[in-house]
């Protein structure tokens, strides 16, 4: 079974700082993944995603992220941080069966961003 | 756009109450999910349902049972609530079918629940 693994539950950054939130997986096929963002009193909203292709993905708010299949690794990265980035990333992998496919997620990171 | 209700934000019920969690979604997914996050445990799989009164058990059924009588609703039943239970509830959804987002789930504002 697929697994996700997030390193860091707490990440503390200044504005205007490098964001890196970590996620590392397990998977026997070549994955689906997610990164999901999820604001207080929210619901998970999605960042981005890797499918096929392009193994640097694009989302919103100006994060991205890379797959790195020889480390097993789709980490989540910004530039520049801004206050209102603070919130609890989810990294995700997709996992199918024979009934149909769910998202395995991550314990989650939350992250701080400091003035 | 594509749009999950869940029917209240807040509940407040007392132990040994029967209470009725409920999901409906507008996108015509097949796909339903109850999830109940705690902190430092991320979000753990209660149910599932890939169709019309099907359902599948996650990593946590015990003390929670679910109902899809139709294709957009999936409600999620605490028989007899208890403390235990505080947490909050979201609720996703998803498609199978080709070019769908590659699966991706879409959630609802989630329901913070209260048992005392």
């Amino acid at each position: 079974a697929q697994s996700v693994t997030q390193l860091g539950s707490h990440v503390s950054v200044s504005e205007g700082a490098l964001v890196l939130l970590r996620c590392n997986y397990s998977s026997s096929v070549p994955p689906y993944l997610f990164w999901y963002v999820q604001y207080p009193n929210q619901g998970l909203q999605l960042l981005l995603k890797y499918t096929t292709g392009a193994t640097l993905v694009k989302g919103i708010n100006g994060f991205e992220a890379e797959f790195k299949k020889s480390e097993t690794s789709f980490h989540l990265t910004k530039p520049s941080a801004h206050m209102s980035d603070a919130a609890e990333y989810f990294c995700a992998v997709s996992e199918t069966n024979q009934a149909g496919t769910a998202l395995i997620f991550g314990k989650g990171t939350t992250l701080s961003v400091s003035s | 756009d594509v749009k999950v209700t869940q029917s209240s934000r807040y509940l407040v019920k007392r132990t040994g109450e029967k209470v009725f969690l409920e999901c409906v979604q507008d996108m015509d997914h097949e796909n339903m999910f109850w999830y109940r996050q705690d902190p430092g445990l991320g979000l753990r799989l209660i149910y599932f349902s890939y169709d019309v009164k099907m359902k599948e058990k996650g990593d946590i059924p015990e003390g929670y049972s679910v109902s899809r009588e139709k294709k957009e609703r999936f409600s999620l039943i605490l028989e007899s609530a208890s403390t235990n239970q505080t947490s909050m509830y979201l609720c996703a959804s998803s498609t199978e079918l080709a070019l769908s987002w590659y699966n991706e789930q879409f959630f609802g504002p989630g329901t913070r629940l209260t048992v005392l």
